[in-house]
């Protein structure tokens, strides 16, 4: 069963252009989860996901962000316009449709604005 | 606000001594606690979760304890090795919101041979 797959696990952008991380989950699971580490600072929840469903995205900054998780596909997370300051590494999860909500994390995307 | 708090922030040890991993919460309406390790440029892997219902959860060398009335859990690591060097971090899952991991910062643990 692979782990949790995010590509590209490096990405380079120039200011103002658009950033889009995709994330795989776990065979079965059908929660997805996306946090943001920023340099020297510890990991931060961004938002929650089930199928075609935004459950939680009180994390996500409230412009230029946006995820999905469609029907079919990786869910994205997709940043526009970006700045230095968006510069972090990005980390997806997901868990089971169980009750016990344990999270498996993806090795992360590392996103450099330049 | 600080709601997941690490203790000690870095930790050197020799092989071979035990490790004790502290993580404090200050809301003790948690729906579980779980226990991850992060190595440099990596993602997370998770060690043990312990429900709001168990008091801890044991894996190999790892023993995870929760006492939810003081809002702590503590991490041991038994007969510590050089590749047990790593960040570890705890995260709670408040009860209002399921999906939403709060972690600590993290304590980073050197293990010198």
């Amino acid at each position: 069963n692979a782990g949790v797959m995010q590509n590209p696990r490096h990405l380079v952008r120039r200011r103002g252009q658009e950033a889009r991380l995709r994330c795989s989950p776990m065979k079965g699971h059908s929660h997805v989860y996306w946090y943001r580490q920023l340099p020297e600072e510890g990991l931060k929840f961004m938002v929650y996901l089930q199928k075609e469903n935004i459950i939680d995205e009180s994390g996500m900054p409230k412009e230029r962000f946006s995820a999905e998780f469609p029907k079919e596909g990786p869910s994205i997370l997709r940043i526009q316009q970006v700045v230095r300051g968006d510069s972090a590494a990005y980390f997806c999860a997901s868990s089971p449709p169980a009750h016990t909500y344990e999270q498996y994390f993806g090795p992360g995307t590392r996103l450099t604005v330049t | 606000k600080q709601e997941v708090t690490q203790i000690p922030a870095a930790l050197s040890v020799p092989e071979g001594e035990n490790l004790v991993l502290n993580c404090s919460f200050t809301d003790s309406a948690i729906y579980n606690l779980q226990w991850f390790r992060q190595d440099p440029g990596k993602g997370l892997t998770s060690l043990l979760l312990i429900q709001s219902s168990q008091r801890e959860q044991t894996s190999g060398r790892l023993n995870a304890s929760l006492d939810k009335s003081s809002g702590r859990s503590t991490l041991y690591i038994a007969a510590s090795q050089p590749g047990d060097s790593a960040t570890y971090l705890c995260a709670r899952v408040p009860t209002d919101s399921w999906g939403k991991l709060q972690f600590g910062a993290g304590t980073q643990v050197v293990v010198t041979p």
